[in-house]
């Protein structure tokens, strides 16, 4: 059973465009989320998180929202870069359990 | 500089034979964890570690193997028993997550096991 889940394998968008990446999660228990960025052949880093006492946490270009009820989070990017073209993992943290659960992640083109 | 490493970055061994990837940190961390990514897949957890000489099976540890001597050194065997052992294989790295979850995990480049 994948308690996180990344619905959309891939996503293209245009330079400049509003980007937006999905992540719904099943554990009622999990209080903290964060992306990762990855690319080929790299491990991944960290680019925002969002405790869940929190409905919005914005870093630059990169704004996570969290709806705690729909049990659903989303990172847009804005305006959205060449450069940001990867793969973006969600993850979900549980306070206790020591350990991160991922998703299969969702694979951002951005076209010039 | 602070980081996590991993060696070797490509590694080949033949089936039946045992294989250990090195995962190093100097981030002073408490946590640290193996996961293997297959392609076009997510991070599946194998092993973690939240102290020094404890750590927990994650979803996948059927046919690995860990140890957690040192709190700088977390190395992975991977076994015979392992049934599909060619994958790429991520160490990371936290601040102990048991009380709190807010930490950030630091990632090694990975190493990449062809087993033929």
């Amino acid at each position: 059973d994948q308690q996180v889940k990344q619905n959309s394998p891939s996503l293209s968008v245009q330079e400049g465009r509003i980007s937006i990446l999905n992540c719904d999660y099943t554990n009622s228990m999990f209080d903290y989320f964060l992306w990762y960025k990855k690319y080929p052949a790299e491990g991944p880093t960290f680019l925002i998180s969002i405790s869940s006492i929190k409905d919005k946490n914005e870093d630059g270009r990169f704004t996570v929202f969290l709806n705690k009820s729909a049990k659903h989070l989303s990172l847009h990017i804005v305006p959205s870069q060449p450069g940001d073209s990867a793969v973006y993992f969600c993850a979900a943290s549980e306070t206790h359990a020591g350990k991160s659960t991922f998703g299969d992640g969702t694979t951002l083109t951005v076209k010039p | 500089d602070g980081g996590i490493t991993q060696s070797p970055k490509y590694l080949f061994r033949k089936e039946g034979q045992n294989v250990t990837l090195s995962c190093e940190q100097n981030l002073n961390h408490d946590a640290m964890y193996w996961y293997r990514q297959d392609p076009g897949q997510g991070l599946r957890l194998i092993y973690y570690s939240q102290i020094v000489n404890d750590f927990q099976k994650g979803d996948i540890a059927e046919g690995y193997s860990v140890s957690r001597e040192k709190k700088e050194s977390f190395p992975l065997t991977v076994t015979s028993a392992q049934k599909n052992p060619t994958a790429f294989y991520l160490c990371a790295s936290s601040g102990t997550t048991l009380h709190k979850p807010d930490y950030e995990q630091y990632f090694g480049p990975g190493t990449r096991l062809t087993v033929t």
